[in-house]
């Protein structure tokens, strides 16, 4: 089936300095991506939907000059935590919308850890 | 009222048992609905999609009642490697020209020797 890839898996970092994650489709073109975070036995909730060329959608409640997200291709999006504090510590997973048929695969998730 | 609510859990069930997990949700709109399961640690993997006619995967049968707005799912003959967190998912329109996957907070299954 078709892989969803994120780097790094797992990330520990001072508080203040900024971690950028990638989200890859390895095999399919992914014109939208989505970004996701989840707490200790919370729902996944979404953050941003990213669009390839244009600007990522913001779910209400989420800051983008805190969370960017670059869309350059349509097999690579990228979420950048700026400036980390210890709150932002979760659970970071994306997702890959075919452009073929609509399925939505996810990656195997980013765990940051802030200190 | 949450947009899509299951109950928490967990189930703890021998090997072997059958269980139900439902779900309900609010968007009446909606236009797919899956089942999708997560393992502690690991991303949720898509386990079904759920069809108004109900449909059925080995073990795992998926019902949708979209005038309830209801989704339930069965496992029988239940597997040690079935305990997971159970996760009901709605597609629906979003309002601001997309569709977007909700998840539910899941239903976290125990299936014990």
């Amino acid at each position: 089936g078709a892989v969803v890839s994120q780097h790094p898996s797992r990330v520990i970092c001072k508080s203040g300095t900024s971690v950028k994650i990638e989200c890859r489709s390895l095999d399919f073109q992914a014109t939208t991506m989505f970004w996701y975070r989840q707490f200790p036995k919370k729902s996944l909730m979404l953050m941003a939907t990213s669009n390839e060329g244009s600007k990522a959608t913001y779910e209400q409640g989420v800051e983008k000059d805190k969370f960017l997200i670059n869309h350059a291709s349509l097999t690579l999006s990228t979420l950048t935590v700026t400036s980390a504090h210890p709150e932002d510590s979760s659970f970071y997973i994306c997702s890959a919308r075919d452009s073929l048929d609509e399925t939505q695969y996810f990656g195997p998730g980013t765990r940051l850890l802030v200190l | 009222r949450k947009e899509v609510e299951q109950d928490p859990g967990p189930f703890n069930v021998p090997e072997g048992a059958t269980v139900a997990f439902n779900c309900t949700y609010s968007n009446s709109a909606s236009q797919s609905f899956f089942w999708y399961r997560q393992d502690c640690r690991k991303e949720p993997k898509l386990l079904m999609s759920v069809y108004s006619s109900g449909n059925e995967d080995g073990r795992f049968t998926a019902q949708l009642n979209r005038a309830s707005q209801y989704i339930s799912l069965l496992i029988r003959d239940s597997k040690l490697s079935d305990s997971a967190t159970y996760l009901c998912v709605v597609n629906g329109y979003n309002g601001a020209g997309s569709y977007q996957l909700t998840f539910g907070k899941g239903t976290k299954l125990s299936v014990i020797p």
